[in-house]
């Protein structure tokens, strides 16, 4: 299995909700990242998770909160979101963290928020 | 600055055709290349991935080329299919655990 899942695949919310994004992937992989992308620009890193602590996390605003529960397991909780936070938001894993090693990424979550 | 920068910043061919895509760094310390097929709303995917001691490396249709001296690399396609119709991201890492992705060159291949 050389797969990371992603759900939902799409997503609309509104300002005052509150969801979470998850993102599993069952390879054995120790480190798992969030990035979030808009239309026509590259991923944009926000939090790296190695051997399930949190080892990066870009100054992201803290309407975003992640969580590994477990090494398979990866979420993203979102609150209060704006609506320049609609994007489409990849998960990704690789056996290490990335020096020297494939990021395998999801198919991602199409976030609306209205 | 560490910078990816990616070119053409779009490119068209006809089915059958080769092409090529130029992608130039400016990071340092170096420590690999990577070329990834982004198709519309999809994840990346890996095609190759290079340490500074590796010239060339191919994936089936796909050869990535890296000259570490002039800190250049390239994506040339073989013989394109419809299906290769993507955005292709060049990523470098450097000594951390961030990958700085280049801007990516949307490919279109037309029948």
């Amino acid at each position: 299995d050389t797969e990371v899942t992603q759900t939902p695949k799409h997503l609309v919310m509104g300002m005052t909700n509150k969801k979470s994004l998850k993102c599993e992937q069952h390879m054995g992989h120790r480190a798992m990242y969030w990035y979030k992308q808009k239309a026509k620009k590259p991923p944009e890193l926000m939090f790296v998770y190695s051997y399930e602590k949190l080892s990066i996390n870009e100054s992201v605003p803290s309407r975003f909160s992640p969580e590994c529960p477990n090494s398979s397991l990866l979420n993203l909780h979102l609150h209060a979101l704006q609506p320049e936070d609609s994007a489409l938001y990849l998960c990704a894993s690789s056996q290490e963290p990335p020096l020297g090693y494939t990021q395998y990424f999801g198919p991602g979550t199409r976030l609306t928020v209205l | 600055k560490n910078q990816v920068e990616q070119s053409p910043q779009s490119l068209i061919i006809l089915e059958g055709k080769n092409c090529t895509l130029q992608c130039n760094y400016t990071v340092s310390p170096f420590s690999n290349l990577r070329w990834y097929k982004q198709d519309t709303g999809r994840g990346p995917v890996s095609l190759t991935i290079m340490t500074f001691s590796e010239n060339t490396k191919s994936n089936g249709r796909y050869t990535a080329t890296l000259d570490a001296d002039t800190k250049q690399s390239s994506l040339h396609i073989t013989a394109s299919q419809l299906s290769d119709s993507a955005s292709y991201i060049c990523v470098v890492s450097g000594d951390t655990d961030k990958l700085i992705f280049g801007t990516g060159t949307r490919l279109q291949v037309f029948p």
